[in-house]
């Protein structure tokens, strides 16, 4: 069925260095790829989004990358500073006549001051 | 433009009891979705709303339901609480079903006693 594997569950990095989350999907129909960041005790919000005909997309200090051949897409965020800190989520959209999204289940950033 | 609202914010219900929770999605997005959000579940997939038709459902039992209304306000009830029902209930507005952009709500807490 259809599923998104998302790792790694927990990323603590020094202030100033990057920080990747890798996530995989399993149906290649897929052809949209957001990615959600949540902080505590707020709603997730939309930080960057990749669509299937693209290989990489940046927004700053926000990049995202796709590999279609391999299924997977990552999540790299450079110079991090502690409001990065937060709860990040991947997710696929599956529109093979479904039109639902898949969510991973999440990475916990911690950005040390 | 506003954004995603839901009302109640919070909640509390006994077992047994029934439950509806309220979206309104962004002025002139079409689509709704659910996603019911657990510290060990992650965000998972209730049911998506188009144009007051159910497009898809996720694995969720029977007692979880939903309708659309014309002017695109989604409501989800749940009947029948068990305690596993507590949870975040998050409700996401995107112009289309599927493949664009989602944007969530602040999200509805419901704890079953």
């Amino acid at each position: 069925g259809e599923n998104v594997e998302q790792h790694p569950s927990t990323l603590s990095v020094q202030e100033g260095d990057s920080a990747v989350i890798k996530c995989t999907y399993s149906d290649s129909a897929s052809n949209y790829f957001p990615w959600y960041k949540q902080e505590l005790g707020k709603r997730p919000q939309l930080i960057i989004d990749i669509r299937s005909n693209v290989g990489e997309k940046k927004d700053q200090r926000i990049a995202v990358t796709l590999n279609k051949t391999a299924k997977h897409f990552s999540l790299h965020i450079t110079e991090t500073q502690p409001e990065d800190s937060a709860v990040y989520f991947c997710a696929a959209s599956f529109t093979s006549g479904t039109y639902k999204y898949i969510f991973g289940t999440g990475t916990r950033l911690k950005v040390l001051a | 433009k506003a954004g995603v609202t839901q009302t109640p914010r919070y909640l509390i219900k006994t077992r047994g009891q029934q439950v509806t929770l309220s979206c309104s999605p962004i002025s002139g997005h079409r689509s709704v979705s659910w996603y019911q959000q657990t510290p060990g579940q992650g965000l998972q997939f209730l049911f998506e709303y188009f144009s007051e038709t159910q497009r898809n459902k996720g694995n969720f039992p029977g007692r979880f339901s939903g309708r659309q209304f014309s002017n695109s306000r989604s409501e989800m009830n749940v009947s029948t609480l068990e305690l596993g029902d507590s949870a975040l209930y998050l409700c996401a507005s995107s112009t289309v079903a599927g493949g664009n952009e989602q944007y969530f709500g602040p999200g509805t807490r419901l704890t079953v006693t």
